[in-house]
């Protein structure tokens, strides 16, 4: 595609309940990152998928956070039991390789969840 | 563990007054360091980025030069512009020595500009 996508754009969700959160990387980019944005606390490294290596889970808060890339493309991150500490912006961003070498990493517009 | 800090904002700048955001890192290996820019209403773009020691990013005016010996990468701009109001972003990322890249990008916790015409 043109950028990287994310759906929903926004997404207001009640105690307890589970969401999921969409990706859709540009076309052969092989590195996909989730990140989260709160307020006043910068960017949040959550995840990270390099190709078919196992990924980068150190950044997950706890084990309600999980994400899959199926087919080396789309990924979706999943919050289950979501609670009122996990309202923030979501951003994914993916790039050719790894953010390492020359290579960009292009950012999707995020997905704001509030949990109420 | 590999970190950035950078100046909290929020900064208020007339336009066309010179602006230095300072960042510095650490990082246990060779880093990439990159300043990410995310304007209102829009998402994080790439604004310059060095890759080694003594490089200096470039673009829209604003440098940036990767300095070892004082882990820094300040970001300066000569003479801002209302346009350049947004919140900016110091990264790194780690690298092998042999090439090849590490992982993920470590993000600063940004730094709001506001410019006033």
């Amino acid at each position: 595609g043109a950028g990287v996508s994310q759906s929903p754009s926004n997404k207001v969700t009640e105690k307890g309940k589970d969401v999921e959160l969409r990706c859709d990387p540009i076309s052969g980019h092989t590195a996909l990152y989730w990140y989260r944005q709160s307020l006043g606390q910068g960017l949040e490294f959550l995840i990270y998928f390099q190709g078919n290596s196992a990924p980068d889970k150190s950044g997950l808060p706890s084990d309600r956070f999980s994400a899959e890339r199926t087919g080396g493309s789309v990924s979706t991150l999943t919050i289950q039991r979501t609670q009122q500490e996990d309202s923030a912006v979501y951003l994914c961003a993916s790039s050719l390789g790894g953010a390492g070498m020359n290579t960009e990493a292009f950012f999707g517009q995020g997905t704001r969840l509030t949990v109420v | 563990g590999n970190s950035v800090t950078q100046m909290e904002g929020p900064v208020t700048l007339s336009e066309e007054a010179f602006l230095t955001i300072n960042c510095t890192y650490t990082a246990t290996g060779y880093p990439s360091l990159f300043w990410y820019v995310q304007y209102p209403g829009e998402g994080l773009q790439l604004l310059l980025k060095a890759t080694k020691a003594d490089d200096k990013g470039s673009n829209k005016g604003f440098e940036a030069t990767y300095r070892k010996e004082t882990t820094s990468f300040h970001l300066e701009k000569g003479s801002v512009q209302v346009s350049d109001s947004a919140v900016y972003f110091c990264a790194l990322s780690e690298r092998s020595r042999y090439g090849g890249s590490q992982g993920n990008l470590i993000f600063g916790k940004g730094t709001k500009l506001s410019v006033k015409p």
